[in-house]
């Protein structure tokens, strides 16, 4: 079992829908979760952290599931500018420092 | 800009010569990682070091390539003898601390191999 597994889409939704997206993991010990967003052809960049408690940034909610091991994300309202690969992030056992990095799921907005 | 500065931007290489990547961290990080993303795949780690130190390097390939991250200047990350294979984007990001703290990236450097 990969240690950080993402449906890689790609999702394909209308301006102004609701998509979520789920990515689950095998460390049951792991503390550090996040949700990053990479455009094409740039560096990643930090969308939010994932708490215990869930948290939410605007039209963007992420939420972490340790019974079933996995964390989403949900999108509300998309923006076309929403359109990009979502990387899910998390802090794998194999060692202490290492951050795994899922393979990402693409999603595209259209008009 | 205090952000993580990566270069060259860009960098073409002959196969067989060797190709270096620097990596400046954020201010007041200590922590660096290097990744490498091929196309239209996912990032992959590679290594993860501390000033003067590798801390895990389980993700580098065995032969030709070498990181560091001296006292003083950039990480550095090194290919000897590069191949088409190591065509790709390398990314840097570094971290404040190595536990509980999200990564900030670099712009990456796109390596080509003729």
């Amino acid at each position: 079992r990969k240690e950080v597994e993402q449906d890689p889409g790609p999702f394909n939704v209308p301006e102004g829908a609701t998509v979520a997206f789920n990515c689950t993991y095998s460390n049951s010990a792991s503390q550090s979760f996040f949700w990053y967003r990479q455009d094409c052809r740039k560096e990643p960049k930090l969308l939010m952290s994932v708490y215990s408690s869930g948290n939410e940034d605007g039209r963007f909610t992420a939420q972490l599931n340790r019974a079933s091991q996995y964390i989403s994300l949900l999108i509300r309202d998309s923006k076309l500018s929403d359109s990009a690969t979502y990387l899910c992030v998390v802090e794998g056992y194999s060692s202490a420092s290492k951050i795994i990095f899922g393979s990402g799921t693409r999603l595209s907005i259209r008009p | 800009n205090a952000g993580v500065m990566q270069n060259p931007r860009h960098l073409v290489r002959r196969r067989g010569q060797e190709a270096r990547l620097r990596c400046s961290p954020m201010k007041g990080h200590s922590h660096v990682y290097w990744y490498r993303q091929l196309p239209e795949e996912g990032l992959k780690f590679m290594v993860y070091l501390q000033k003067e130190n590798i801390i895990d390097e389980s993700g580098m390939p065995k032969e030709r390539f070498s990181a560091e991250f001296p006292k003083e200047g950039p990480s550095i990350l090194r290919i000897q003898q590069v191949v088409r294979g190591d065509s790709a984007a390398y990314f840097c990001a570094s971290s404040p601390d190595s536990l509980n703290q999200p990564q900030h990236f670099g712009d990456g450097t796109r390596l080509s191999i003729l």
